[in-house]
């Protein structure tokens, strides 16, 4: 059973350009969990998406970041107009029910020139 | 709001000696606890976690952790350091208040280097 899939593993970005970040969740996994980890600071809870459905997004930052989780395909971060202090790491996880334990995939490094 | 603090963000030992990584957590109910480790270039794999049964928690790779509510910590110990356990490892605590307990909060994490 593959695990948590990310791509890119690494991202480069201008300021001001988007970011998509996808996620493909571990097979019969429904729900997914994206996490950003700052530098130097601990994992951070963003969003937490069932299919088709945001179900708890109280940690994204209110204005130029939005999630998906399509019927198809994989869950999408995305960040409008990066700026620097975008520059993290941003974690993936998936997991059956919400009160299993969740299975974190690589990440993907984001840096903001 | 909950939080988790890693005493000591870098730890060193060497082969064969005991380790072990601190972790102490606020939490207003009884929580969910987990550590994960994180090898280079990897993503978070979990290596133990405590949900209110036993207080004492076996884990993979040798690793087990203890619950102390009055002490509000959560360290994880191995008798025996091994090379392979060198890697950065992360405190996480999820509180079941509200239904909420799917979101993890995390310490800033301690890097286990183990000398030869």
């Amino acid at each position: 059973n593959a695990g948590v899939m990310q791509n890119p593993r690494h991202l480069v970005r201008r300021r001001g350009q988007e970011a998509r970040l996808r996620c493909s969740p571990m097979k019969g996994h429904s729900h997914v969990y994206w996490y950003r980890q700052l530098p130097e600071e601990g994992l951070k809870f963003m969003v937490y998406l069932q299919k088709e459905n945001i179900i708890d997004e109280s940690g994204m930052p209110k204005e130029r970041f939005s999630a998906e989780f399509p019927k198809e395909g994989p869950s999408i971060l995305r960040i409008q107009q990066v700026v620097r202090g975008d520059s993290a790491a941003y974690f993936c996880a998936s997991s059956p029910p919400p009160t299993d334990t969740q299975y974190f995939g690589p990440g993907t490094r984001l840096t903001v020139l | 709001a909950q939080s988790v603090t890693q005493l000591g963000s870098h730890v060193s030992v060497s082969e064969g000696a005991l380790v072990l990584l601190r972790c102490n957590y606020s939490s207003s109910v009884p929580p969910y606890l987990f550590w994960y480790v994180q090898y280079p270039n990897q993503g978070l794999q979990l290596l133990l976690k405590y949900t209110s049964a036993a207080t004492l928690v076996k884990g993979i790779n040798g690793f087990e952790a203890e619950f102390k509510k009055s002490e509000t910590s959560f360290h994880l110990t191995k008798p025996s350091a091994h090379m392979s356990d060198a890697a950065e490892y992360f405190c996480a605590v999820s509180d079941d208040s509200g239904g909420s307990n799917y979101k993890l909060t995390f310490g800033k994490g301690t890097l286990l280097t183990v000398n030869p």
